[in-house]
């Protein structure tokens, strides 16, 4: 069975802190894996489509990295701001031949207090 | 560019009926992906529409299917509705292009299917 693991669940932080949240994947055969994030009332958007080992990405104050042999990508967030709250979720792209897909974590909710 | 919408945003059925979705993609999409979000889970694939044929199936029961037209647009559709199958349905579409597992997938807002 193929999991995706993110941790923690929920995170409370002060406005102004850094964060930072794990996902876990299956470290053979790895494809891609997808950050997304899912305001309430809004639709998941993506952030990052992360492909090589030890690759970095950076969208302003949001960064991840990737470490495909040991299967585990962090995500970054420097000085957190209330518009940072949100549902984060990753998402392994399996290829099984026969169907491939995108196989999601269940997110870390992130709640960020003015 | 418009983004990804689905129809109708709210549902209610009740058990035994049917019941169909809509999804139509950014243009310039080929590629429909439907998923569904129930509580405590991720989201979990159903299936992925490209040039209106099936290429992807995820392990959902034949009562869930789905369909493309030749504009992209795709439908869902699940009969014999069970309680079980209140959940939030999302469609995403993407470029479709060969290098499948780095599209970025473009979401709609979800259809909330409640099973009464």
């Amino acid at each position: 069975i193929l999991n995706v693991e993110q941790s923690p669940q929920s995170l409370h932080v002060q406005e102004g802190d850094s964060t930072n949240f794990t996902c876990s994947f299956p470290s053979s055969n790895f494809y891609a894996l997808h950050w997304y994030r899912w305001e309430t009332a809004k639709s998941p958007e993506a952030l990052f489509v992360m492909t090589l080992n030890g690759d970095e990405k950076k969208k302003g104050r949001i960064s991840a990295t990737l470490n495909t042999k040991e299967g585990y990508s962090y995500l970054y967030i420097k000085g957190s701001q209330p518009e940072d709250s949100a549902t984060y979720l990753c998402a392994f792209y399996y290829y099984g031949g026969a169907t491939n897909k995108l196989i999601f974590g269940t997110g870390t909710l992130l709640a960020v207090q003015p | 560019k418009a983004g990804v919408t689905q129809t109708p945003r709210y549902l209610i059925k009740t058990r035994g009926q049917q019941v169909t979705l809509s999804c139509s993609p950014i243009s310039g999409h080929r590629s429909v992906s439907w998923y569904q979000q129930t509580p405590g889970q991720g989201l979990q694939f159903l299936f992925e529409y490209f040039s209106e044929t099936q290429r992807n199936k995820g392990n959902f029961p034949g009562r869930f299917s789905g369909r493309q037209f030749s504009n992209s647009r795709s439908e869902m559709n699940v009969s014999t509705l069970e309680l079980g199958d209140s959940a939030l349905y999302l469609c995403a579409s993407s470029l479709g292009s060969s290098g499948a597992n780095t599209d970025t997938q473009y979401f709609g807002p979800g259809t909330r299917l409640t099973v009464l």
